[in-house]
C-alpha cells in the first residue's frame, strides 16, 4: 500500500510569511508525528497526534508553531512569520499504535524541505 | 531520561570492509530499538528493528542485537558495498507517559563506502 506522503516536497518562502507543509499518512495508522531535521540539531521531534488525544505539543520550538490533525488523517503544520533557523527538513512519521511489540514503528515520509530567506 | 548515544561519524571504509557503529541508549523500561538509514537526498527508512532482550533486527546483511546487559544496539556489517553509503540513525521510543510516542534519535552516523 502507499507510504506517508508529504507535501510540498520543496519549498522557499521569504521571511516572516506563513507556511502550511501537509502530510498523509499511513492509512489506518492511528499515530502521526512531525520531526524536523536540520545540520545543527539533528532529528528534533515536534508534535504527536494519537487518535482523537489532545496532541503531545512539547517538540513545538515556538508559538509560530502550530499543527492540526482533521478526521484523524490528514495533518497540516503551520509556520507563522518565517525565520531564517525555520530552514530544515520536516519529517511525518505515522505508526500503527504509539506502543506495543512491533506496532508502534513509525514509517516516515520523504519530507519537505523548507528554505527560509 | 529516555536517550540515545551513537557513535558519531564520518565513518569511510573500502567496499567489502566491516562496519560496527555503536549505539547505546538510556530507558527506563525494556523499549524496543531501532536503526533507521537515510539515503542521500532520501527521506528516512527503517533498515532493521528488535522489539526484546537479545533478540537480533537484520536486514540487507546489517544486523543488530538487542543486549540489555550492556544497553547496546551496535549495527554490524560484514562486508559495505558502495551502495550502503548513507546516514544511519540509531533510536528508541519513549516509555514515558507524557512523551509516550516520540523516537529519540541517535545524532546520525554518515557512512562513505569507496570502491
Amino acid at each position: 500500500g502507499a507510504g506517508v506522503s508529504q507535501s510540498p516536497s520543496n519549498k522557499v518562502t521569504e521571511k516572516g510569511k506563513d507556511v502550511e507543509l501537509r502530510c498523509d499518512p499511513i492509512s489506518g495508522h492511528t499515530a502521526l508525528y512531525w520531526y524536523r531535521q536540520s545540520l545543527g540539531q539533528g532529528l528534533e521531534f515536534l508534535i504527536y497526534f494519537q487518535g482523537n488525544s489532545a496532541p503531545d505539543k512539547s517538540g513545538l520550538p515556538s508559538d509560530r508553531f502550530s499543527a492540526e490533525r482533521t478526521g484523524g488523517s490528514v495533518s497540516t503544520l503551520t509556520i507563522q512569520r518565517t525565520q531564517q533557523e525555520d530552514s530544515a527538513v520536516y519529517l511525518c512519521a505515522s505508526s500503527l499504535l504509539p506502543r506495543g511489540v512491533g506496532a508502534e514503528t513509525q514509517y516516515f515520509g520523504p519530507g519537505t524541505r523548507l528554505l527560509v530567506l | 531520561g529516555d536517550s540515545v548515544t551513537q557513535m558519531e561519524g564520518p565513518v569511510t571504509l573500502s567496499e567489502e570492509a566491516f562496519l560496527t557503529i555503536n549505539c547505546t541508549y538510556t530507558a527506563t523500561g525494556y523499549p524496543s530499538l531501532f536503526w533507521y538509514v537515510q539515503y542521500p537526498g532520501e527521506g528516512l527508512q527503517l533498515l532493521l528493528k528488535a522489539t526484546k532482550a537479545d533478540d537480533k533486527g537484520s536486514n540487507k546483511g546489517f544486523e543488530a542485537t538487542y543486549r540489555k546487559e550492556t544497553t547496546s544496539f551496535h549495527l554490524e556489517k560484514g562486508s559495505v558495498q558502495v551502495s550502503d553509503s548513507a546516514v544511519y540513525f540509531c533510536a528508541l521510543p519513549s516509555d514515558r507517559g507524557s512523551t509516550l510516542g516520540r523516537l529519540y534519535f541517535g545524532r546520525g552516523t554518515q557512512l562513505t563506502v569507496w570502491p
